[in-house]
């Protein structure tokens, strides 16, 4: 079955810096790659999504980009702000039945 | 804005007690799942519901079962607690099955088995 890895499993950047977090998949077949923030105490949110038919996404601060060749997917932060500072998951959709398998998650810390 | 709701935030049970979390989601949506969140295992998925009395194991069901009488409502019974259940429970719903599954989750419940 499907499988997602997920580096790192904790980052520290100074605010300001760009935040890189990387996930890698096991199935190619799988065509869904959300991202989704967790802040302290709250609910995870989707924050970023993409499909295998796209290669890069922004919205705003944040960019999703797909390497489906290699079957990874990374989710960029650039000028970090404090509010940036969460668990970030991301996760693959396969087709077959649409279920989402997690990364184990990245804590981002923001150094002031 | 879709709301899912889970009865408790914080429980303390003992081992060996029968123990209910209950989610209502608030949107009519078709699937609703329940999940497990340990630190450094990510999310886990423990049950999830297509429709109403339907109900499919996850990756972990194992000491969990699940009950879905209204489609609204979805709740996660450990038939006797353990102290390896302590955890943070999610609840999330999504609309029906699609390629792009949007989950909406729960604030959470953290249950300590003692």
């Amino acid at each position: 079955g499907e499988n997602v890895e997920q580096h790192p499993s904790t980052l520290s950047v100074q605010e300001g810096d760009s935040a890189v977090i990387k996930c890698t998949y096991s199935d190619s077949a799988s065509n869904y790659f959300p991202w989704y923030k967790q802040e302290l105490g709250k609910r995870p949110q989707l924050i970023i999504d993409i499909r295998s038919n796209v290669g890069e996404k922004k919205d705003q601060r944040i960019a999703v980009t797909l390497n489906k060749t290699a079957k990874h997917f990374s989710l960029h932060i650039t000028e970090t702000q404090p509010e940036d500072s969460a668990v970030y998951f991301c996760a693959a959709s396969h087709p077959s039945n649409y279920q989402l398998i997690w990364g184990a998650g990245t804590k981002l810390i923001i150094k002031p | 804005d879709v709301k899912v709701t889970q009865s408790s935030r914080y429980l303390v049970k003992r081992t060996g007690e029968k123990v209910f979390l209950e989610c209502v989601q608030d949107m009519d949506h078709e699937n609703m799942f329940w999940y497990r969140q340990d630190p450094g295992l990510g999310l886990r998925l423990i049950y999830f519901s297509y429709d109403v009395k339907m109900k499919e194991k996850g990756d972990i069901p194992e000491g969990y079962s699940v009950s879905r009488e209204k489609k609204e409502r979805f709740s996660l019974i450990l038939e006797s607690a353990s102290t390896n259940q302590t955890s943070m429970y999610l609840c999330a719903s999504s609309l029906q099955p699609g390629p792009k599954v949007v989950l909406h989750f729960g604030n959470g419940t953290r249950l300590t088995v003692t």
